[in-house]
């Protein structure tokens, strides 16, 4: 399809417990890139993969977040033993390529820790 | 690293009005550079990117920007407001490798009838 699909649309969490989003990039993309909008207006870069390899994690909290791109299956973000500040929007975006392209956003997962 | 200025966090303008935008960018080589526009609980819509040739661009919704280099600036216009533009516009600049993107904190734009 020609959109980024991110499920699910929202997602509410105990503190401490798992949480895991989905994304499906559009067909022929090889990026996919993942941001944590915290605030409002406030966009953090967390990974990036080239296909199903890491191609630059160096956003990612790696004690807690772990990211995967396999093939024939949606790319998946999982943060173990969620905090509070976890609470945000994380978009999804893919790209045919790094250069010139832009990226394509999905709508975004809202994660709500209580 | 980039860093992106978006001057005026809220700008309200009267529907028929020019809208502008303003964005500027740091950097000694030229970036790529993106309008994005947000609306209410959505994701993040590209309106228009600069990578090489023209300076101006034209992008949907009858936006356009131009890219002008000795003022590192990437104003976002539109000669006439409509109500459906009510929404946070981000500016974005890539590195010519083009692995990050680095966003300004938005503008919010506010169309009054």
């Amino acid at each position: 399809g020609e959109e980024v699909a991110q499920t699910p649309k929202h997602l509410v969490r105990g503190e401490g417990q798992k949480a895991k989003l989905y994304c499906a990039p559009i067909k022929g993309h090889s990026y996919v890139f993942w941001y944590q909008q915290v605030l409002k207006n406030e966009f953090k870069f967390l990974i990036s993969f080239q296909n199903e390899n890491v191609f630059d994690e160096t956003g990612m909290p790696k004690e807690r977040f772990s990211a995967k791109c396999l093939p024939n299956s949606p790319c998946s973000l999982e943060i173990q033993a969620t905090k509070l500040e976890d609470s945000a929007v994380y978009f999804c975006a893919s790209s045919q390529s790094l250069v010139s392209y832009g990226y394509t956003f999905g709508s975004g997962t809202r994660l709500t820790v209580v | 690293a980039q860093s992106v200025t978006q001057l005026g966090s809220h700008v309200s303008v009267s529907e028929g009005a020019l809208v502008l935008l303003r964005c500027n960018y740091s950097s000694s080589v030229p970036p790529y550079l993106f309008w994005y526009v947000q609306y209410p609980n959505q994701g993040l819509q590209l309106l228009l990117k600069y990578t090489t040739g023209a300076t101006l661009v034209k992008g949907i919704n009858g936006f356009e920007a131009e890219f002008k280099k000795s003022e590192t600036s990437f104003h976002l216009t539109k000669p006439s407001a409509h109500m459906s533009d009510a929404a946070e516009y981000f500016c974005a600049v890539s590195d010519r490798d083009g692995n990050q993107f680095y966003f300004g904190t938005g503008t919010s734009l506010t169309v009054i009838p």
